[in-house]
């Protein structure tokens, strides 16, 4: 199975702060590689797929890149919103699987 | 475009439970469908997924041989029996839409959510 590490598991941040977020494979899976925001209590979203492929309607301060064994999610200004905690999943090979998820909370 | 889950509730240990998900607003044989569960303060967990034509099923080393997920083209559902449930099932299961119609054997991203069913296993 694919193991996806994901880091920093939290961090804190202010609003505008620039905001970077890695996931890293245990092995090569090109660019089968998505990322989603979840808030208490609600489901997950989609933010981005196949690397960097931005959603209908998620905010373009939101931007994901990478492929192999390297991939970054970034939030380029930090808005109130955007309190949240983020994971990546793989799309290359089942079972598909997450990261541990990288809480985003307030400084 | 939505889908509602149903059939939650508290289980004992080793006893069956089925989780239903109703679709609507899109045609249900174009995409695969995928359960994914998240454990009381813990992670993502995907589970299961059923191509969108039904031939190609995948589970979760977790699971495996204990849950099978299955669907009713006719009335645009999909479902996860989950037999020999343990503690460990405990979770909120969430039955997702894969992104891409008409697409792989396993499927890809979940661009469609429903809020979850709670499911507790306990005596």
């Amino acid at each position: 199975d694919i193991q996806l590490t994901q880091s920093p598991s939290s961090l804190s941040a202010s609003v505008g702060d620039r905001v970077t977020i890695t996931c890293r494979p245990s092995q090569n899976i090109n660019s089968y590689l998505n990322w989603y925001q979840q808030k208490p209590g609600k489901p997950p979203m989609l933010l981005i797929n196949a690397a960097s492929s931005l959603q209908s309607g998620v905010p373009s301060r939101f931007s994901g890149s990478g492929s192999g064994t390297d991939f970054t999610l970034t939030i380029s200004s930090l808005q109130p919103e955007d309190f949240a905690t983020y994971y990546c999943q793989q799309s290359y090979d089942p079972p598909l699987t997450f990261g541990g998820g990288t809480k985003v909370d307030i400084k | 475009v939505q889908v509602v889950e149903s059939g939650g509730g508290v289980v004992q240990p080793g006893r069956p439970l089925r989780l239903s998900c109703a679709v609507s607003g899109f045609t249900f044989s174009r995409y695969a469908m995928h359960w994914v569960r998240q454990a009381p303060g813990k992670g993502l967990e995907w589970v299961a997924v059923m191509s969108y034509d039904g031939r190609n099923k995948y589970y979760a080393d977790s699971v495996k041989g204990r849950f099978t997920i299955s669907g009713d083209n006719s009335r645009s559902v999909v479902y996860l029996e989950m037999n020999s449930l343990r503690d460990e099932d405990t979770a909120v299961y969430y039955c997702a839409r894969d992104l891409t119609p008409d697409g792989g054997d396993y499927g890809d991203a979940f661009d469609v959510w429903g809020q979850g069913t709670m499911v507790t296993v306990s005596s």
